[in-house]
């Protein structure tokens, strides 16, 4: 069954440091991958997605994700974190089988001032 | 260019109640997906539309829950009747491509509470 995991519930950095949230997935096939941010009382937003090309990708608000085909990861990457930032983070892969986005069960992300 | 609209924002019943959610995509979206999200949770789908169509609601409990988009456009979610597991965030999103390939426009969700 295709599936993304999140390892950490939360994620605490400061701000102006780099952040990194992580996810991995299981797929089978070549996977298509994205992320959304949701901030608190929102829908979610989109903010990147990997499908095929270039190992990192470049998306909204600053933040970049690296596909890593061998470690089987999509981490979420921002070189400097703003305390605007933090929200809740939620990593998804494409279903093959059934067509449909899988989430993972989502990173809080809290940027300290 | 309005975003998904839903409404109501906010609805607090008692079990056994009916409900129904209401939701607009983005002009020109031909997909539309009603998805749950429950506290601490990833949303997970109930049932995708394409056009008027309902392509997947292998996940809609059918007993209870019902989705209409008649005309393609908007749409309606319905619970009756409702129990205390129901409360969560219902949210609504639309498409431009078909299937799980593009970006999703998500509405503000609507938070029901059964008491």
């Amino acid at each position: 069954a295709q599936s993304v995991a999140q390892p950490e519930d939360q994620v605490n950095v400061a701000e102006g440091n780099p952040l990194t949230v992580k996810c991995t997935y299981s797929v089978s096939g070549n996977p298509y991958l994205f992320w959304y941010v949701q901030y608190p009382n929102r829908g979610l937003q989109f903010l990147l997605k990997y499908i095929t090309g270039d190992n990192l990708v470049k998306g909204s608000y600053g933040f970049e994700a690296e596909f890593n085909k061998s470690q089987t990861s999509f981490h979420l990457k921002k070189p400097s974190a703003l305390v605007s930032d933090s929200a809740l983070y939620f990593c998804a892969v494409r279903d093959i089988n059934t067509d449909k986005l899988i989430f993972g069960t989502g990173t809080r992300l809290q940027v300290f001032p | 260019e309005a975003g998904v609209v839903q409404s109501p924002r906010y609805k607090i019943i008692e079990k056994k109640q009916p409900v129904a959610f209401w939701c607009n995509p983005i002009s020109g979206h031909n997909t539309l997906y009603w998805y749950l999200q429950n506290l601490g949770q990833g949303p997970e789908l109930l049932i995708r539309y394409e056009n008027e169509e309902a392509v997947d609601d292998s996940q809609l409990p059918k007993d209870r829950f019902s989705a209409e988009r008649l005309k393609g456009v908007d749409s309606t979610l319905k619970i009756q009747p409702a129990e205390l597991g129901d409360s969560a965030v219902y949210l609504c999103a639309s498409s431009l491509e078909q299937g799980a390939i593009g970006e999703l426009f998500f509405g503000e969700g609507s938070r029901l509470t059964v008491l």
